[in-house]
Formats: structure tokens, C-alpha cells, sequence
């Protein structure tokens, strides 16, 4: 099993719209959370970190639930720029072994 | 700032040729990983190295070996090219500390094995 679990979608969601998208833990060590993002051909690039109290930045909310052991993040007025692969990293040990779940890929239509 | 540079950005072997993928970053990090990704799987860990000196297989070593040759290097090699293999390959690093845990991914390599 995995050490991190997402939905591989695809999300078509239209232009305006309001989506959300999970990563659920099977290792409670890990101690940080992310979201990466990952546009078609590209490498992935951190979008922003999760905390405990949940954060948004712009139109972009994370939030953390440590007791269920997952991490979510919503997109509101989804802009088609917003159309990629959004991934979370599992880091057991520290930042020792670090594996991603398939990613959750978001395509928002015209 | 360079980041991570991989090389070659792309390749074609024929099945049973060797190669190596380089990677090197320039922010002094202590951890680095290969990644590789196939359509529909996600990023799929080969191997790491937490630090300088160690390496660990991730969750798909077989078919591969990696060396670190420093702190700023850390090769991916194919012994034996399989078809299966035929993947987008990402070299990655991270910090690992409280100062600096964003993960930096290389710009990637795509091979192609015939």
C-alpha cells in the first residue's frame, strides 16, 4: 500500500467552479504536508505548505486532519490555468524516503 | 541558481545498452532522490540518499543503481536497458531540516528504450 493515497481523477471541473481533492496518509509520522503542483511535461513545484491551523493562499485553501490522517485542498473560481496534477508528498523519517501519491489531476474547461 | 540539473533531457537506448543520468544541485542539500514517472502511476521512488555516503532503495530499485558521488551528485544507472524502463525520470532534493524542506525537482529526462 501506499504511504499516501489520492484520487487520480480527472476533475473536469468548469471555469468559476469551486473544487476540493484529498491526500490521505497511511504513515502518521509524517510531520509536513505540501501540496506540489505539476503542469503536463513539467516538473513538479511546490504550491504551498499545509498547516496545522489550515492556510489559504488566494483562491487556494489547505487544510490538515491530523485524526483522519489526510490533507485537502481547495480551488475556488477555478481559472484554467489552474489545469494540472496536484501531488503530496509522504517524507517518513524526516525527509529520509520520500514518496508521492499518483497525484489528483485537475482539468478546468472553458 | 542552477537548482537541480539532470542530464541528458532526452534519450533513446536499445534494449541491453547502458547509461547513466546525471544530477546535481547547487544548494547544498543533504537529500537527494530519482524519481520515475509513467503515465497514470505518479512519481515513483528508485532510490535515495538521505546523505552523503548512504543510498537506499525506494519503491522500484530493481533494474537500476545509483551512486553518490558527493554532496552535490547523485547518478541513476541503467545496466541493462528494458523496454519497460521507457519513462520520464526526475532527480529531486530536499534540505531535510526545519530551515529548508521544500522539495526542488530537476527539469526531468525522458528516455526511451527500443
Amino acid at each position: 500500500r501506499k504511504e499516501v493515497e489520492q484520487d487520480p481523477g480527472p476533475f473536469n471541473v468548469p471555469e468559476g467552479a469551486t473544487v476540493a481533492f484529498n491526500c490521505t496518509y497511511s504513515n502518521s509520522a509524517s510531520q509536513s504536508f505540501f501540496w506540489y503542483r505539476q503542469d503536463c511535461r513539467k516538473e513538479p513545484k511546490l504550491l504551498m505548505s499545509v498547516y496545522s491551523s489550515g492556510n489559504e493562499d488566494g483562491r487556494f485553501t489547505a487544510q490538515l486532519n491530523r485524526a483522519s490522517q489526510y490533507i485537502s485542498l481547495l480551488i475556488r473560481d477555478s481559472k484554467l490555468s489552474d489545469s494540472a496534477t496536484y501531488l503530496c508528498p509522504s517524507n517518513s523519517g524526516g525527509y529520509q524516503k520520500v514518496t508521492f501519491g499518483t497525484g489528483t489531476k485537475l482539468q478546468v474547461i472553458p | 541558481n542552477a537548482g537541480v540539473t539532470q542530464t541528458p533531457k532526452f534519450q533513446v537506448l536499445k534494449t541491453g545498452q547502458s547509461m547513466t543520468l546525471q544530477c546535481a544541485q547547487d544548494m547544498n542539500h543533504n537529500s537527494m532522490y530519482w524519481y520515475r514517472q509513467d503515465p497514470g502511476m505518479g512519481l515513483r521512488l528508485i532510490y535515495y540518499s538521505a546523505s552523503e555516503g548512504t543510498t537506499d532503495k525506494g519503491e522500484v530499485p530493481n533494474g537500476y543503481n545509483v551512486s553518490r558521488l558527493n554532496k552535490r551528485e547523485f547518478s541513476l544507472r541503467l545496466e541493462s536497458a528494458a523496454p519497460s524502463q521507457t519513462s520520464v525520470y526526475f532527480c529531486a532534493s530536499v534540505q531535510g531540516s526545519d530551515s529548508g524542506n521544500t522539495i526542488y525537482f530537476g527539469e526531468g529526462s525522458w528516455l526511451t528504450v527500443v
